[in-house]
């Protein structure tokens, strides 16, 4: 068990650019989430993936925003054209199916310029 | 407001002492709660998890729930300089799809030597 990975750490780019960030999940784990934290709240719920189906999102995530995660392995969230309101700290967390218990990876903060 | 309230803190204790950590939530569905532990600029890490109302302890943590007064605790005890962190209380209903999870803001612990 190697724990849930993320890349980059941290990102800092510039309003209007594109950015897109990956989650290797635990590997027996067929749940995969991601979540945003920003400075001095607690994370919010993004999307949900159950294997490759992307079966769940909130409506914090706009048309700008978009999550993929082909074979059911690793993940992507892709965030275009981005805004300063977009800076934060971006999680993912994987669980096995009939498990409540989520465990995340280290994030990655983003910085929008 | 909120489904998850959290006080921010800073809490601020000295070393060996009992700490008691706080939640209290709106939506009677929640029936996971969990615990997360989360050092500056890191992921939260998961320290407890319960099922409905009742106690469950693991070392120096016991965490309680009370669900007829929607009241969640997390106590540390013999806290030590290396508890210092911010503490999340997470919430799960039942659902069919998924079982994303509700944080409340979080509560800063500082433990002194």
């Amino acid at each position: 068990d190697t724990g849930v990975s993320q890349n980059p750490r941290h990102k800092i780019t510039k309003r209007g650019q594109n950015v897109t960030f990956r989650c290797d999940p635990i590997s027996e784990h067929n749940r995969l989430y991601w979540y945003r934290q920003t400075l001095g709240q607690g994370p919010e719920f993004l999307t949900y993936f159950q294997n490759e189906a992307q079966l769940e999102k909130s409506r914090l995530l706009s048309d700008r925003f978009s999550a993929e995660r082909p074979k059911g392995s690793f993940s992507t969230l892709e965030i275009q054209r981005t805004e300063q309101g977009d800076s934060a700290m971006y999680l993912c967390a994987s669980s096995r199916t009939g498990v409540w218990e989520q465990y995340f990876g280290p994030g990655t903060r983003l910085t929008v310029t | 407001q909120k489904e998850v309230e959290q006080d921010p803190g800073p809490l601020s204790v000295p070393e060996g002492a009992i700490v008691s950590l706080n939640c209290t939530y709106s939506n009677s569905a929640f029936q996971y709660f969990m615990w997360y532990r989360q050092y500056s600029r890191k992921g939260p890490e998961l320290l407890m998890y319960t099922y409905s109302s009742g106690n469950k302890e693991d070392g120096r943590f016991t965490a309680q729930v009370d669900k007829s007064s929607k009241y969640i605790s997390l106590f540390i005890r013999d806290s030590q300089p290396s508890d210092s962190a911010t503490y999340l209380c997470a919430m799960s209903a039942l659902r069919n799809a998924g079982n994303m999870l509700t944080f409340g803001g979080g509560t800063r612990l500082m433990v002194k030597p």
